[in-house]
């Protein structure tokens, strides 16, 4: 079965600085997609970046890069010059072929708190 | 109005009530989802739907009961609800269901409190 595991439930970053969000996940689909969110405490998941099971290159968008470990079965989010508007909670997602592409498997979260 | 949108924002409902949780995404997308985010627990998928037609139950008790009249509007209707039933209820769309490499846009949530 699909599983994400998110090892932190809560993390501090001094503002500025780098942080990695861990995320590991167990699937035994050769073929799948791995995704991050962001939820404010506003409550709406922003998508933040997708990395997929063939990409040979980690995916970047801005501040965010993922940190695609395929042997290990590991994806962390790096999120680089923190800013105070981070803090918020991030979900790491996993969808694949064989389990049918419409099961979307979240992790239970970490929450972030940048420090000014 | 942008992206997916979600009202009320807020629902306060009695366990006899009936009452609708409504979601319309302007993306022009295919498939639509419901999840239920209550505290200290992973998202949990409710439904799905693809091209109006429904994908997937995830063993959801039958006081919930989705209606997807066209692609950019989904419902929840909702009846003899229970007080563990509170929590956040999220609406999302993604292009559709052929690839699995689809994000998802989400609505802001409904807080629904049962008293």
């Amino acid at each position: 079965a699909q599983k994400i595991t998110q090892t932190q439930p809560g993390m501090f970053v001094q503002e500025k600085e780098a942080v990695t969000l861990d995320c590991t996940y167990d699937t035994s689909d050769q073929s799948y997609g791995l995704f991050w969110y962001k939820q404010p405490s506003s409550g709406e998941m922003i998508f933040l970046i997708y990395q997929g099971s063939y990409d040979e290159q980690n995916a970047t968008e801005g501040r965010y890069s993922l940190n695609f470990q395929k042997a290990r079965k590991s994806a962390n989010l790096v999120i680089s010059a923190s800013q105070l508007g981070d803090s918020a909670m991030y979900f790491c997602a996993m969808s694949g072929m064989k389990t049918s592409y419409d099961k979307v498997i979240f992790g239970p979260g970490t929450s972030l708190s940048v420090i000014p | 109005e942008t992206g997916v949108t979600q009202t009320p924002r807020h629902l306060v409902m009695g366990m006899t009530n009936k009452k609708s949780l409504k979601c319309e995404q302007h993306l022009g997308h295919n498939a639509m989802y419901w999840y239920k985010q209550s505290a200290k627990k992973p998202l949990e998928l409710m439904f799905v739907y693809n091209f109006k037609e429904q994908t997937e139950n995830n063993s959801v008790p039958s006081r919930f009961s989705p209606e997807c009249p066209n692609s950019s509007h989904l419902f929840l209707h909702l009846h003899t609800l229970q007080p563990e039933d509170s929590a956040l209820y999220l609406c999302a769309s993604s292009q559709d269901l052929r690839e699995f490499v689809y994000e998802q846009y989400f609505g802001p949530g409904t807080r629904l409190t049962v008293t």
